[in-house]
């Protein structure tokens, strides 16, 4: 009963570096969604996957680069990350119809 | 304006306490409505949707006043285990948008 799978939890990145998060959910869901959590600043959106194939941006995307790989997959790329991408990213996915939307465990991102 | 807006809290109340949280949204369109519970260090799990008639799980009592733009989230007879983070999220439905959340309102339920 896997849900949304995040990897990885934790990482440490220098200023500069590249990386990929992973996400993958095994619901069957259409949308899939990145949001990242800051003190005082709630969840906000980075990107957003309607359906495979698809992407839109959010509230925050510069600086992050997504992925729709399949109907499972939603990837979520830093391709020089700075210390102002220090934050918990969380990936979710949401059924069709009811919108109710799942969340992966987190990935806590540093860049140092 | 924020499209969601809630009181951060920290609401503070003792067991057995009833307490309430309010939340407002901007956009008039928005069409689906839910309240997640996040512990700390932890990923937002959903606890409710809400409906403008009401609905009821538990200790746990949800309502949507469209007219106002308002939502609320009532729990009956605290637990300590009831002590985290409550998020009002909406929904408008409509393509390049996705789940938008409060900032949260923080509970701590005392002995």
């Amino acid at each position: 009963n896997a849900g949304v799978t995040q990897t990885p939890k934790f990482q440490v990145l220098k200023t500069g570096q590249s990386m990929t998060l992973q996400c993958a959910q095994d619901m069957n869901h259409n949308s899939m969604y990145w949001y990242r959590q800051d003190p005082g600043m709630g969840l906000r959106l980075i990107y957003y996957s309607a359906s495979e194939g698809t992407t839109d941006k959010g509230e925050v995307p510069n600086g992050y680069n997504v992925s729709r790989l399949n109907k499972r997959e939603f990837s979520l790329r830093l391709e020089s990350a700075a210390p102002s991408q220090t934050s918990v990213y969380f990936c979710a996915s949401s059924e069709k119809g009811s919108w109710k939307a799942f969340f992966g465990q987190g990935t806590r991102l540093t860049v140092v | 304006r924020k499209e969601v807006e809630q009181d951060p809290g920290p609401f503070n109340v003792p067991e057995g306490a009833t307490v309430a949280f309010n939340c407002t949204y901007s956009n008039s369109a928005s069409q689906s409505f839910f309240w997640y519970r996040q512990d700390c260090r932890k990923e937002p799990k959903l606890l409710m949707s809400v409906y403008s008639s009401g609905n009821e799980d538990g200790r746990f009592t949800a309502q949507l006043n469209r007219a106002s733009q308002y939502i609320s989230l009532l729990i009956r007879d605290s637990k300590l285990s009831d002590s985290a983070t409550y998020l009002c999220v909406v929904n408008l439905h409509q393509a390049g948008t996705a789940l938008i959340f409060g900032k949260g309102t923080t509970l701590s339920v005392s002995s």
